[in-house]
């Protein structure tokens, strides 16, 4: 199993530039994630999704888009990136294990985007 | 709301020494909590959890025990070594809830 993957590990946007990051996990999971993570602030959640075709507005959503087509995969679109976008971005995965209530999250390794 | 407040780094400290980073948490209901932690240039991974009062997890020599009376899951070792350091996030899962909320991070540093 590869776990949770993200596409790319590293890009520079110029401001105004759009982009989409791609998160792909193999697990099966219905939950999928996507966070930021700035110097001092911890995790932020941006937006998140509970099953395909489902996205909904986590902490931080302004500025983004999503889209859930396919379980497997959740994308993550910046379509005028600014400079207070420049961060490492993180996707993450859950499943709720109703008889057991065991819960986690298994994250991707990360995109780092800077937006000059 | 839930929110989760963790001690402020960056913490440095020798090999062998006895490592606490103080965790606490306001919340509704019954969270759950974690500790997950970040290696340089990687994401995060569950290092333990609790999901009641009481509760002790565990996990490389790492302990946290969920304290309801004081709101808090202060993570342990008694004695770190150099590939403890890292980035430690406290965080929780409100009840029922689908998503975590996290601590802002707290930078270990473990010198030989």
């Amino acid at each position: 199993n590869a776990g949770v993957t993200q596409t790319p590990k590293f890009r520079v946007l110029k401001t105004g530039q759009s982009m989409t990051l791609l998160c792909a996990q193999d697990m099966n999971h219905e939950y999928m994630y996507w966070y930021r993570q700035d110097p001092g602030m911890g995790l932020r959640l941006i937006h998140y999704s509970v099953g395909e075709g489902t996205t909904a507005k986590g902490e931080v959503p302004d500025g983004y888009n999503v889209s859930r087509l396919k379980k497997q995969n959740f994308l993550l679109g910046l379509e005028s990136a600014a400079p207070s976008q420049t961060s490492v971005y993180f996707c993450a995965s859950s499943q709720l294990e109703r008889t057991s209530g065991r819960y986690e999250q298994y994250f991707g390794p990360g995109t780092r985007l800077t937006v000059t | 709301g839930n929110s989760v407040t963790q001690m402020e780094g960056p913490v440095t400290l020798s090999e062998e020494a006895f490592l606490t980073i103080n965790c606490t948490y306001t919340a509704t209901g019954y969270p759950s909590l974690f500790w997950y932690v970040q290696y340089p240039g990687e994401g995060l991974q569950l290092l333990l959890k609790a999901t009641k009062a009481d509760d002790k997890g565990s996990n490389k020599g790492f302990e946290a025990t969920y304290r309801k009376e004081t709101t808090s899951f202060h993570l342990e070792k008694g004695s770190v070594q150099v590939s403890d350091s890292a980035v430690y996030f406290c965080a929780l899962r409100p009840l029922r809830a689908q998503k975590l909320v996290f601590g802002q991070g707290t930078r270990l540093t473990i010198n030989p």
